[in-house]
């Protein structure tokens, strides 16, 4: 069965300091991966989305994440974070059925001090 | 600019009553899913719908909760009735392809 963690319920960085959060996968085969952002009092956007083509994939808000299969990872990176990036983060796997399912991770905060 | 629109944003209700959600999910989507996020339990699927008909309602309570189809434009989620720990916020999200899920802005329910 397919499952994602975490790591790290809290991160907290400086302006204009890279953000890297965190995220493990267990999949028996290759899964679609997905970071989502959720701000305040609104509901989750999508980030980005690995879908078995290049590894290294771009999202919004100069966000982007590398998929490792060896590690089993797929880490979100920034170069240099901005205040408005303090939010909520998701990783989520699709359930590699027809069903569409989303497997959420337990969530990351991240806290952008200036 | 397609989105998934929800109704109400917010809902305060006493325990023991009736309470509806409504979801719009995006035009051509033809998954619709149904979400609850907490503090204590994240976020967790209560139910989802392919083309309509109901795949897996697993994650619902079924003897307070149902979520509905009439048509391709809307899907409800009910509560009937409503206990305090019920309060949570009620997200729909929809998708078609490479199981992208489009969120709507959630209903915050408070059951008093």
């Amino acid at each position: 069965a397919q499952s994602v963690t975490q790591l790290g319920s809290h991160v907290s960085v400086s302006e204009g300091a890279l953000v890297l959060l965190r995220c493990n996968y267990s999949s028996s085969v290759p899964p679609y991966l997905f970071w989502y952002v959720q701000y305040p009092n609104q509901g989750l956007q999508l980030l980005l989305k690995y879908t078995s083509a290049a590894t290294l994939v771009k999202g919004i808000n100069g966000f982007e994440a590398e998929f490792k299969k060896s590690e089993t990872s797929f880490h979100l990176t920034k170069p240099s974070a901005h205040m408005s990036d303090a939010a909520e983060y998701f990783c989520a796997v699709s359930k590699m059925d027809s069903s569409y399912k989303l497997i959420f991770g337990s969530g990351t905060r991240l806290l952008v001090r200036p | 600019d397609a989105r998934v629109t929800q109704t109400p944003r917010d809902k305060v209700t006493e325990m023991g009553q009736e309470v509806t959600m409504r979801c719009q999910p995006i035009l051509g989507h033809n998954t619709v899913f149904w979400y609850r996020q907490t503090m204590m339990q994240g976020l967790e699927l209560l139910a989802y719908f392919r083309n309509r008909a109901p795949l897996d309602d697993s994650g619902m309570p079924k003897d307070r909760f149902s979520a509905e189809m009439p048509d391709a434009t809307l899907a409800t989620l009910k509560i009937q009735p409503s206990e305090p720990r019920d309060s949570a916020v009620y997200f729909c999200a929809s998708g078609s392809l490479d199981a992208e899920q489009f969120f709507g802005p959630g209903t915050r329910l408070t059951v008093l």
